[in-house]
């Protein structure tokens, strides 16, 4: 079955305090991976995709790894306006457009 | 770029009511829109695909008679709650497609409250 799966669920640190999210999925040909973040309220905002394993992108302090099984986010000296929900998903091997969606990370930075 | 906006951002309506809720994307063209909704402290739930200058293809589940999706343009797709009750109540959130890519660009959503 094809499926997202992240983890922690929720994940608190304190500013500066450097750390990583994880996205395991189970998909038949892996064409993209996408990470998103999410505030309250709001809708998502992209931040990478991935395509193959060994691909690595950054943004500012984020940084996004991919291997064969699973893509990590990993934040580096994180600050309070880092707090968010963080969305793995994967594009679905049935649709060139459609994602399989993770349930997200929700990341708080205590200043 | 790839900016998308959505109107409103909040509604509320009485049940029995209908609801229109407009997603554009500002600063390219989009083929392909998506409606979803999300409920509290869950993921993002697909409810349809929206192809300019033809039907949605409603994912299964998802009442095609209850939630009437237009795609007029290239820039504009609509998302219509018929006969809302309280049960539509969600946050709805569209996205657009990015040209060239696989990549979804969403609008800031739309909280619709039905009392």
């Amino acid at each position: 079955e094809d499926q997202v799966t992240q983890s922690p669920e929720a994940l608190r640190l304190q500013e500066g305090e450097s750390s990583s999210l994880n996205c395991s999925y189970t998909v038949s040909g892996l064409r993209g991976l996408f990470w998103y973040r999410q505030d309250p309220g709001k809708g998502p905002e992209f931040l990478f995709t991935l395509y193959s394993a060994g691909e690595e992108k950054e943004k500012e302090r984020l940084k996004a790894t991919l291997t064969k099984k699973e893509s990590f986010l990993h934040i580096t000296a994180p600050k309070p306006e880092d707090s968010a929900t963080y969305l793995c998903a994967v594009q679905a091997p049935y649709s060139n457009y459609q994602l399989i969606w993770g349930a997200g990370t929700k990341l708080i930075i205590k200043p | 770029g790839a900016v998308v906006s959505q109107h409103p951002s909040r509604v509320i309506c009485k049940s029995g009511t209908s609801v229109k809720i407009e997603c554009r994307s500002l600063d390219f063209q989009a083929t392909t829109m998506f409606w979803y909704r999300q409920f509290p402290k869950q993921s993002l739930m697909l409810m349809a695909t929206s192809n300019e200058g033809s039907k949605a293809t409603y994912e299964q589940g998802v009442e095609k008679d209850k939630f009437l999706i237009n795609h007029a343009s290239l820039t504009l797709s609509t998302l219509t709650v018929t006969s809302a009750h309280p049960e539509d109540s969600s946050f709805y959130i569209c996205s657009a497609l990015g040209k060239g890519n696989y990549e979804q660009y969403f609008g800031p959503g739309t909280r619709l409250t039905v009392t």
